[in-house]
């Protein structure tokens, strides 16, 4: 079974500076997809990024790009510019390649906070 | 405006009782799906249906049950035999296939059993 797992319960960053927050995963299945999501206090999950497996290009929206090290299974997310609306849950998940409708199996998440 | 919606926002139930949660989308998405989700853990997924009348299980099934008699509606029933229900529940749709759709998730319902 894949599991995935998030080591920061909490971090914080100062407004304007970089973060990054760090996931793994185990999986035994050589193409799958991982994503970031994010859940602000209103608890809404919004998705912030995804990845490939089989893409060796790291994954970037905006301000958020992602580290992807397939052979460490580490994905982890940087946070460029941080703002006051980047304070939530961030949660690292992964899905199968494989199967029309695959759950996400998802980490324990880390909450983010940012200060002036 | 295309989305889900679950209603309502808060329940609070009676233990012993059966309580129904609703999750409604109008992407047109075939596949959708039940979170939990307790303090300090991740989304746990509860059931999952890729389409009409059908649905299978996830990884903590025990205590709930479901229905897909439409394409828009993926009822969630938390039955007594839950032993644990007060959390909060989030409904998920992706279209179906094979290539990276993300989960779109709706605003979630807490539940509240005492």
């Amino acid at each position: 079974a894949q599991t995935v797992t998030q080591s920061q319960p909490e971090m914080s960053v100062q407004e304007a500076e970089t973060v990054t927050l760090s996931c793994t995963y185990d999986t035994s299945e050589s193409d799958y997809y991982l994503f970031w999501y994010k859940q602000p206090p209103s608890r809404q999950m919004i998705l912030v990024i995804r990845q490939e497996a089989y893409k060796q290009q790291n994954a970037t929206e905006n301000r958020f790009s992602v580290n992807f090290q397939k052979a460490a299974k580490s994905f982890s997310l940087k946070i460029s510019d941080s703002q006051l609306g980047d304070a939530a849950m961030y949660f690292c998940a992964y899905r199968r390649h494989t199967g029309t409708a695959s759950k996400l199996t998802f980490g324990t998440g880390t909450r983010l906070q940012v200060t002036l | 405006d295309g989305g889900i919606t679950q209603s309502p926002k808060y329940l609070f139930r009676k233990e012993g009782q059966n309580v129904t949660l609703s999750c409604e989308q109008n992407l047109n998405h075939d596949a959708m799906y039940w979170y939990r989700q307790d303090p300090g853990q991740g989304l746990r997924l509860i059931y999952y249906s890729q389409i009409v009348n059908d649905f299978q299980k996830g990884d903590i099934a025990e205590g709930y049950s479901v229905s897909r008699e439409k394409k828009e509606s993926f009822p969630l029933t938390v039955t007594s035999a839950q032993k644990n229900p007060t959390a909060f529940y989030l409904c998920a749709s992706s279209p179906r296939g094979t290539t990276v759709y993300e989960q779109y998730f709706g605003p979630g319902t807490r539940l509240t059993v005492t």
